[in-house]
């Protein structure tokens, strides 16, 4: 069984710039969730998708949007980058049968310049 | 001014200890508690849960005790060892909105001394 996988790994942009990252969810899971974690604290959640709509969403503005796609994986774009963005992207997914609970993927860290 | 956020509570256990890491969480209505052990670069990685009808949950040389009346969680790890430095993190889900979103703790890194 495979686990919850994000790509790219690492990514460099400008500021003002538009990033896209990637995840797939564990097999049997049908929610993902996006957190962001910026260096010593704790993960924020971002939003999380469910039936490919936003189901949740905390206190990101609005150029943070995300996907769903219908095997699950999902995605997260980030608009008119900001310095305060640069920071480690974490992916979750929930299965079916529990979606109280979140399997975390490696993550994508992000550098605004 | 000062990053409250760099500052992680440290706990440094000799290998072999029982540790105990401590976690007050923010909301009286949360549901559902997990705790996370995140170990550098990595995501974070799951290690125990416990609902809000229970007080007590063991898993694999990890115990969860949760104590509503004073909003307290805490991990119990039994015979600590060097693969169990890392910071760890309390989370809770709060109900409400439809959606099941965790709200993490600050964390606390967990030393183990060989």
């Amino acid at each position: 069984e495979t686990g919850v996988t994000q790509s790219p790994t690492h990514l460099i942009k400008t500021r003002g710039q538009q990033v896209t990252l990637r995840c797939s969810s564990q097999s049997g899971h049908n929610t993902v969730s996006w957190y962001q974690q910026a260096l010593g604290q704790g993960p924020q959640f971002i939003f999380q998708y469910y039936r490919e709509e936003e189901n949740g969403r905390g206190n990101f503005p609005p150029r943070f949007s995300g996907l769903q796609f219908p095997n699950y994986s999902s995605e997260l774009n980030v608009n008119a980058l900001e310095l305060d963005d640069s920071a480690l992207y974490l992916c979750a997914s929930s299965p079916v049968w529990d979606q109280y609970e979140q399997y975390f993927g490696p993550g994508t860290r992000l550098t605004v310049t | 001014g000062e990053s409250v956020g760099l500052h992680l509570p440290t706990l440094s256990v000799q290998e072999g200890d029982n540790s105990i890491i401590n976690c007050a969480y923010s909301n009286s209505a949360s549901d559902y508690f997990i705790w996370y052990k995140q170990e550098s670069g990595k995501g974070p990685q799951f290690i125990i849960d416990i609902r809000s009808n229970m007080d007590k949950r063991q898993g694999q040389r990890v115990t969860v005790l949760l104590n509503k009346t004073v909003k307290h969680l805490s991990l119990q790890i039994a015979a600590t060892q060097p693969g169990d430095s890392a910071v760890y993190f309390c989370a809770e889900n709060i109900p409400g909105a439809g959606s099941y979103q965790l709200t993490f703790g600050k964390g606390t890194k967990l030393s183990v001394i060989p």
